[in-house]
């Protein structure tokens, strides 16, 4: 297994357009996460899945973003109408559902909206 | 809901020299503490991580932490670090029980190892 892969590595995109990234996390972990990291922060929740069910979804996920996995394995993160304040660094990490799971996180996509 | 503060953003050290990288949580419930260690344009990797037992807990690579209950401190160091050592450190906690496994981070320290 080569771990977390994400896609792109990253994305420069006007603003308004939508932008859809890719994570495929380690093939035996069940949960997904998305963090968002930006500038000078620690990464931020954003959302994650259950195999397939996405369980608890950040109030920092407007309504512009939504994120899916549909047979329990990948996962995509959609944004759309993108922002210049969506540009940050988008981060994927897989873990087992059990109390000790460590994360295993992606490189992460980095996106630029101009 | 859980709170992570490191008070230092950027420590800079010369090579050889011992370095404290300091973290301190507020939750209201107990949690898991963890230290993350990012490289430039690289993900989050796991640096080391409390769960329980021993409050002192260390990694392959020459860190250690320890868990202080009392002050609500998760500090890092190292005895003598090196030139590959730079990067930017996270301390992270989680929940025990409910709350999905979710890790809330703190806002970063910068190590800079210089000659």
């Amino acid at each position: 297994d080569t771990g977390v892969s994400q896609d792109p590595r990253h994305k420069i995109t006007k603003r308004g357009q939508n932008v859809t990234f890719r994570c495929d996390p380690i093939s035996e972990h069940n949960r997904l996460y998305w963090y968002r990291q930006t500038l000078g922060q620690g990464p931020e929740f954003l959302t994650y899945f259950q195999n397939e069910a996405q369980l608890e979804k950040s109030r920092l996920l407007s309504d512009r973003f939504s994120a899916e996995r549909p047979k329990g394995s990948f996962s995509t993160l959609e944004i759309q109408r993108t922002e210049q304040g969506d540009s940050a660094m988008y981060l994927c990490a897989s873990s087992l559902d059990v109390r000790e799971g460590g994360y295993t996180f992606g490189s992460g996509t980095r996106l630029t909206v101009v | 809901a859980q709170s992570v503060t490191q008070l230092d953003s950027q420590v800079p050290v010369f090579e050889e020299a011992p370095v404290e990288l300091r973290c301190n949580y507020s939750s209201s419930v107990s949690v898991y503490l963890f230290w993350y260690v990012q490289y430039p344009n690289q993900g989050l990797q796991l640096l080391l991580k409390y769960l329980s037992g021993s409050t002192l807990v260390e990694s392959i690579n020459g860190f250690e932490a320890e868990f202080n209950k009392s002050q609500t401190s998760f500090h890092l160091r190292k005895p003598s670090v090196h030139i590959s050592d730079t990067a930017e450190y996270f301390c992270a906690v989680r929940r025990f029980t409910g709350g999905g496994n979710k890790l809330t981070f703190g806002t970063g320290t910068q190590l800079k190892v210089e000659l």
